[in-house]
């Protein structure tokens, strides 16, 4: 069965630090990996998703996670954390053969200024 | 482009009433089309999913149904709310082929009181 774990349900950070949010997968094939942002009273919006080509992938806002086969990992990062990056983060992965989408819990990021 | 719209925003109602949400979207033609909830501290749940007209596949038992009467409607009601069902409601689409992108809605706020 495929699953996602998303290490840490809240993480803070000061403004200009490296932002790391951590996402563990399990698949008995290869998947295609996602990052969605949501800020409060919204939808998700898609960050950046992994589809087997470049494994380091760069999306919006400065954000980009690397996939790493031998860790079954898909870790977000950010270089510098703006104010404007708080929001809950979320992983999610689907499987060639799949309509549906399995996401992680989720993960909270607060900044401090 | 492609949008996506959920109504209402906000909806109180009292237990044991009936419920209808609707999501539309616009500028594509026969997309997958997906009911999430997010409940307090319990991350994201897909309740219906659907691949075509009138083609709904449930994932949770509960009291809330689904229903796609247009290629780009699609529909959750409930004939008697309980308070459990409240939570935020999320609408996505994708294409049809699969392992693509989901997209979401804004969403719509649900508290049964």
């Amino acid at each position: 069965a495929q699953s996602v774990t998303q290490l840490g349900s809240h993480v803070s950070v000061s403004e200009g630090a490296l932002v790391l949010l951590r996402c563990n997968y399990s698949s008995s094939v290869p998947p295609y990996l996602f990052w969605y942002v949501q800020y409060p009273n919204q939808g998700l919006q898609l960050l950046l998703k992994y589809t087997s080509a470049a494994t380091l992938v760069k999306g919006i806002n400065g954000f980009e996670a690397e996939f790493k086969k031998s860790e079954t990992s898909f870790h977000l990062t950010k270089p510098s954390a703006h104010m404007s990056d708080a929001a809950e983060y979320f992983c999610a992965l689907t499987q060639g053969g799949s309509e549906k989408l399995v996401f992680g819990k989720g993960t909270k990021l607060t900044v401090n200024p | 482009s492609q949008t996506i719209h959920q109504w209402p925003a906000t909806l109180v109602q009292p237990v044991g009433s009936p419920l209808s949400l609707e999501c539309t979207v616009e500028g594509t033609s026969n997309p997958n089309l997906y009911w999430y909830r997010q409940a307090a501290g319990r991350g994201l749940q897909l309740l219906f999913y659907s691949v075509g007209i009138g083609q709904i596949s449930s994932e949770v038992p509960q009291n809330l149904s689904a229903s796609r009467p247009q290629d780009r409607q699609f529909i959750l009601s409930s004939k008697k709310l309980l308070l459990s069902d409240s939570g935020f409601y999320l609408c996505a689409w994708s294409r049809v082929i699969q392992t693509d992108t989901q997209y979401f809605g804004p969403g719509t706020r649900l508290t049964v009181l």
